[in-house]
């Protein structure tokens, strides 16, 4: 168990639709990351908070968005769903601004079905 | 684009069998390496990070090395056991960034 939870566990919904996905990072972590695994793709970095401020962007689609509270928690919004956006989404954390040189700690993630 | 290989794509080996695989990158980019594995229905769990060339790490029966000037590293298991299976993946964090840019991994599995 990393520390790092997310909920809901299975997600299943309907193009057009739009979901939130919820992550709370490990305790006494500031940083969180989400990440994308599409089928027969890698994972895909795609935005960090660190302490309620976004610090990096990958590629993350305009349709998407995502913000960190003040208790540190995040959620990432995904709307206009597409078939397409069927994936697993990770969410996890590290102590610091710099994840370059610290671990991350990946929740179990949420699996999105879009029908 | 920033492209992290690695290789093989997957590895079948037999129990007691030692094995290793790899990462490439492209060396001008490079800050940081992260190391995970990736068991089937859990998530990627951090083995080791690694900044310095000619850096080794070492835990248990895994370790890794790097070489930042010629981009790659490897990541050798001893002695390979069934619970050692899994997603071997490489991330690469580059100059002027946090992202972790990851490979699409290395799946082993090991047959008692």
């Amino acid at each position: 168990d990393s520390g790092v939870t997310q909920t809901p566990k299975h997600l299943i919904t309907a193009t057009g639709q739009r979901v939130t996905l919820r992550c709370s990072p490990r305790s006494g972590d500031l940083s969180v990351y989400w990440y994308q695994q599409s089928l027969d793709q890698g994972l895909q970095f795609l935005i960090q908070y660190y302490n309620g401020e976004e610090r990096a962007k990958g590629n993350i689609l305009e349709r998407f968005s995502a913000q960190q509270f003040p208790d540190l928690h995040s959620e990432l919004n995904l709307s206009s769903l597409e078939l397409g956006d069927s994936a697993l989404y990770f969410c996890a954390s590290s102590v610091a601004s710099a994840g370059g040189t610290y671990e991350q700690y990946f929740g179990p993630g949420t699996r999105l079905t879009v029908t | 684009i920033l492209n992290v290989e690695q290789s093989p794509q997957s590895l079948h080996v037999q129990e007691g069998d030692s094995t290793n695989f790899t990462c490439s990158f492209p060396s001008s980019n490079f800050y940081a390496l992260h190391w995970y594995r990736w068991e089937t229905a859990k998530s990627p769990e951090a083995l080791f990070v690694m900044t310095l060339n000619g850096d080794e790490k070492k835990k248990g029966r895994i370790s890794a090395t790097l070489n930042t000037k010629e981009g790659y590293s490897y990541l050798y298991i001893k002695g390979s056991q069934p619970e050692d299976s899994a997603t071997y993946l490489c991330a690469l964090v580059s100059y002027n960034t946090d992202k972790l840019i990851f490979g699409t991994g290395t799946r082993l599995q090991v047959f008692p």
